[in-house]
């Protein structure tokens, strides 16, 4: 199977500490997206790449988050100082560049910041 | 596995009869619609897209219907199993942009 992998699949941490989170999309795919997604809502979006270019970053990403794809492939979002309020899943997406594509989801990161 | 949307709106219904999920969308700009299932502890799976030029969309047992006229979008499932089991969201796409803005969604329960 190659679709979306997502790493680690659960992550608990204390308050105040640091994590990250790795995204490999489908390999054909230039476009990869965060979304976050918690209890009884739909997901909600983050940040958006094209290829290693971030071009759309949601006013949910607070200076405490950063997300990199370096080399145009995988992504890692990472949450400085992490507070209760940002345990939730952590989705990543990809597609193809092309027209209107659907985004292909991955089965997420489960934060949990205690 | 963790259930996903424990307060969502329910549906309820017999195997082997007709499942109807509706979802109203918030913006007339929008030209691109996809139905996504999530299971419990997965990510959101593709079920079957639909764009604004179109009206009606047939896949594998399911058919999206799209009325713009009202800002309107449906997904029948045909012949509903028990796999067909889990919270069923619609999410729209505005014409111009890459993100996709999901709505609140449904649960699908079947009942045998």
């Amino acid at each position: 199977d190659t679709g979306v992998s997502q790493d680690p699949r659960h992550k608990i941490t204390k308050r105040g500490q640091n994590v990250t989170f790795r995204c490999d999309p489908i390999s054909e795919h230039n476009r990869l997206y965060w979304y976050r997604q918690t209890l009884g809502q739909g997901p909600e979006f983050l940040t958006y790449f094209q290829n290693e270019a971030q071009l759309e970053k949601s006013r949910l990403l607070s200076d405490r988050f950063s997300a990199e794809r370096p080399k145009g492939s995988f992504s890692t979002l990472e949450i400085q100082r992490t507070e209760q309020g940002d345990s939730a899943m952590y989705l990543c997406a990809s597609s193809r560049e092309q027209g209107n594509s659907p985004l292909h989801f991955g089965n997420g990161t489960r934060l949990t910041v205690t | 596995g963790e259930s996903v949307g424990l307060h969502l709106p329910t549906l309820s219904v017999q195997e082997g009869d007709n499942s109807i999920i509706n979802c109203a969308y918030s913006n007339s700009a929008s030209d691109y619609f996809i139905w996504y299932k999530q299971e419990s502890g997965k990510g959101p799976q593709f079920i079957i897209d639909i764009r604004s030029n179109m009206d009606k969309r047939q896949g594998q047992r399911v058919t999206v219907l799209l009325n713009k006229t009202v800002k309107h979008l449906s997904l029948q499932i045909a012949a509903t199993q028990p796999g067909d089991s889990a919270v069923y969201f619609c999410a729209e796409k505005i014409q111009g942009a890459q993100k996709l803005v999901f709505g609140q969604g449904t649960r699908l329960t079947i009942n045998p």
